[in-house]
């Protein structure tokens, strides 16, 4: 199992750029999540989702968009980048138990110039 | 709502000292509890969790962290600190529809000579 992958690894964009970090799971988890995060700040929820066709917002959704038509892949849009959106962000993935883990993608570091 | 605090935002010890990690919850449902760590450059990885199964969980690299209801507290200990276990340290806990799980701010475990 490859476990959860992000593509890039990294990514310098302008401000006003639009993008989209992929992020994909082999192991059939119904859960996903986007985290960003910053110096001091920990891990902030940007978006997740329960299941394919189905997101919801977590903390810090403003500026980004996902959708889940698959099972597997779970993308991040920026729609218009600004500077505030440098950040490294985390992908992440957990089957549907309570007591399940959250397992994670080894991150994108995005800087917005 | 369930929430984590982790007491300290950085922690250093000696080489072969004691590591102790602080970790308070607030859960309206029993808590699923997890620690995770993450080593420079990387993603987050699991540490270990509790489920409820003994109260004393023992997880990777010698740590184990002990779930105490009446202190609403999940503390990670390891008896003698190795210059390799220097990273940050996140606490969690499952939120009430196990749908995501919510982050603590994080430890940053120095290590001296």
């Amino acid at each position: 199992n490859a476990g959860v992958t992000q593509t890039p690894k990294f990514q310098v964009l302008k401000t006003g750029q639009s993008m989209t970090l992929q992020c994909a799971q082999d192991m059939n988890h119904e859960y996903m999540s986007w985290y960003r995060q910053d110096p001091g700040m920990g891990l902030r929820l940007i978006h997740y989702s329960v299941g394919a066709g189905i997101t919801d917002q977590g903390e810090v959704p403003n500026g980004y968009n996902v959708s889940r038509s698959t099972t597997e892949d779970f993308p991040l849009r920026l729609l218009s980048a600004a500077p505030s959106q440098t950040s490294v962000y985390f992908c992440a993935s957990k089957g549907a138990a309570s007591y399940n883990e959250q397992f994670f993608g080894p991150g994108t570091r995005l800087t917005v110039l | 709502a369930q929430s984590v605090t982790q007491l300290g935002s950085h922690v250093s010890v000696s080489e072969g000292a004691l590591v102790l990690l602080r970790c308070n919850y607030s859960s309206s449902v029993p808590p699923y509890l997890f620690w995770y760590v993450q080593y420079p450059n990387q993603g987050l990885q699991l540490l270990l969790k509790y489920t409820s199964a003994a109260t004393l969980v023992k997880g990777i690299n010698g740590f184990e962290a002990e779930f105490k209801k009446s202190e609403t507290s999940f503390h990670l200990t390891k008896p003698s600190a190795h210059m390799s276990d220097a990273a940050e340290y996140f606490c969690a806990v499952n939120n009430s529809s196990a749908s995501k799980i919510i982050f603590g701010s994080g430890t940053r475990l120095s290590i001296r000579p």
